[in-house]
């Protein structure tokens, strides 16, 4: 069943470890995007990338990075987290085959830096 | 820059009335792309409906349909026969019509359903 797929879902680190959270999609989406949500609360984004070796940073780039060497995995790296790093962190990915670009998300991947 | 405003950072519900869910957005284009998703509580979020901005026509989901007023720029859900499954954060979104830019979202708007 094509997905889109975020792991792991829960982590708590220590402050200064360097943290990947890895996304992986099965739809063949082209757009895929990283978002941070404190819970019940707005959006940011954080990193977006339209196809392989393309990434943009968003709003809020947290010192993070990404990399999209295959159009399916997506990951994001905090090289040194904090306690501000703390949230909830969701992957998405779109379609250009659709008009709407309309964006699928994952399940998320909630973050405790202590 | 488009940004995307909902007013009512809460809401609630009595189970099977009807609620409306608003948002205004601001933009100098004349075509883009309208979304709105539900995200349940410690669930994914879903895509609920969309719209186009040259149809004039109101998009409609089962029991979820929208106001579209372009002029407005308003881009309001309406939830009909409200459920306990439709408590969640809905967010607005907005996309250019080229696609080279990121859907921007509204801050969300927390609806409670009262059994």
């Amino acid at each position: 069943e094509a997905d889109i797929y975020q792991t792991p879902r829960y982590l708590v680190i220590g402050t200064g470890k360097k943290i990947t959270l890895e996304c992986s999609q099965t739809m063949g989406h082209d757009k895929m995007y990283w978002y941070q949500q404190d819970p019940g609360m707005e959006l940011h984004l954080i990193h977006y990338s339209y196809g392989v070796n393309s990434t943009e940073k968003g709003d809020l780039s947290s010192e993070s990075t990404v990399s999209r060497i295959r159009t399916e995995h997506f990951p994001l790296t905090l090289e040194s987290a904090r306690p501000s790093h703390t949230s909830q962190y969701l992957c998405a990915s779109s379609p250009l085959s659709s008009i709407f670009h309309e964006q699928y998300f994952g399940p998320g991947t909630r973050l405790t830096v202590t | 820059a488009q940004t995307v405003t909902q007013s009512q950072p809460e809401m609630s519900v009595q189970e099977a009335e009807t609620v409306t869910l608003s948002c205004t957005y601001d933009t100098s284009e004349s075509d883009y792309y309208l979304f709105w998703y539900k995200q349940p509580p410690s669930r994914q979020m879903i895509l609920v409906i969309r719209q186009e901005a040259y149809k004039q026509q109101n998009a409609t989901e089962n029991r979820f349909s929208v106001n579209f007023q372009k002029a407005a720029k308003s881009f309001s859900l309406k939830i009909s026969d409200s459920q306990l499954g439709d408590a969640a954060m809905y967010f607005c979104a907005y996309r250019t019509y080229s696609g080279n830019t990121p859907l921007v979202f509204g801050k969300g708007t927390r609806l409670s359903v009262i059994a």
